[in-house]
């Protein structure tokens, strides 16, 4: 079975500072990882994708994240966060089949 | 270029009632998939279709069951329904074909059951 885990369900942090949002996965074949925002009351957008090649990958709005396969992680990084970057994050993963298999959530809140 | 319209966007039933929901892709996508959203948790994979037939289920009941029609649009219709179903329906088009290719979601139909 497959699944993702989200390690931390609230991140909160100051505007400006670096922020990390955990990820961890498992699967028994290989994945295809992703990062998803969720602005209230919106559908959810994509911020990053790992395919294959460069184990760092970066996305829109200054995000990236590093697939760690031996560690089976997928962390999300940003160096200096807004306060529009506060929204609901989603991991997820694809692999062997059309499914698309999300974490619970991690609610990063940006402090004034 | 319209991205993935979903109709209404919200929505109140009673226990025991049917629902339909609606969703139009992406221009340019052949691929619909259902995801439900309980509050506070991530989505939840329902079903994939594909050239009008189901091609993939997620771990749902026979209540839920869809239709894609010619056009690539699609409906979700629940049946019976019960408290524990509502929740934020979400749709997501995609192109097949395309390995893996990210999920392009709508803003989501808002159920909630009474």
């Amino acid at each position: 079975a497959q699944s993702v885990t989200q390690l931390d369900s609230q991140v909160p942090v100051f505007e400006e500072a670096p922020v990390e949002l955990r990820c961890n996965y498992s699967s028994s074949v290989s994945v295809y990882l992703f990062w998803y925002v969720q602005y209230p009351n919106q559908g959810l957008q994509l911020l990053l994708k790992y395919l294959s090649g460069s184990t760092l990958v970066k996305g829109i709005n200054g995000f990236e994240a590093e697939f760690n396969k031996s560690q089976t992680s997928f962390h999300l990084r940003k160096p200096s966060v807004h306060i529009s970057d506060t929204a609901e994050h989603f991991c997820a993963l694809q692999g062997g089949g059309f499914k698309t298999i999300f974490g619970a959530g991690t609610r990063l809140f940006v402090k004034a | 270029d319209a991205g993935v319209t979903q109709s209404p966007t919200h929505l109140i039933k009673t226990r025991g009632q049917q629902v339909t929901l609606r969703c139009s892709p992406k221009s340019g996508h052949d691929t619909v998939s259902w995801y439900q959203q309980a509050l506070g948790q991530g989505p939840q994979f329902i079903f994939q279709y594909y050239e009008e037939e189901e091609r993939q289920r997620g771990n749902f009941p026979d209540r839920f069951s869809g239709h894609q029609f010619p056009n690539y649009s699609s409906e979700l219709n629940v049946n019976a329904l019960l408290l524990g179903d509502s929740a934020l329906y979400l749709c997501a088009s995609g192109r097949d074909g395309l390995i893996n290719s990210p999920l392009h979601f709508g803003n989501g139909t808002r159920l909630t059951v009474t």
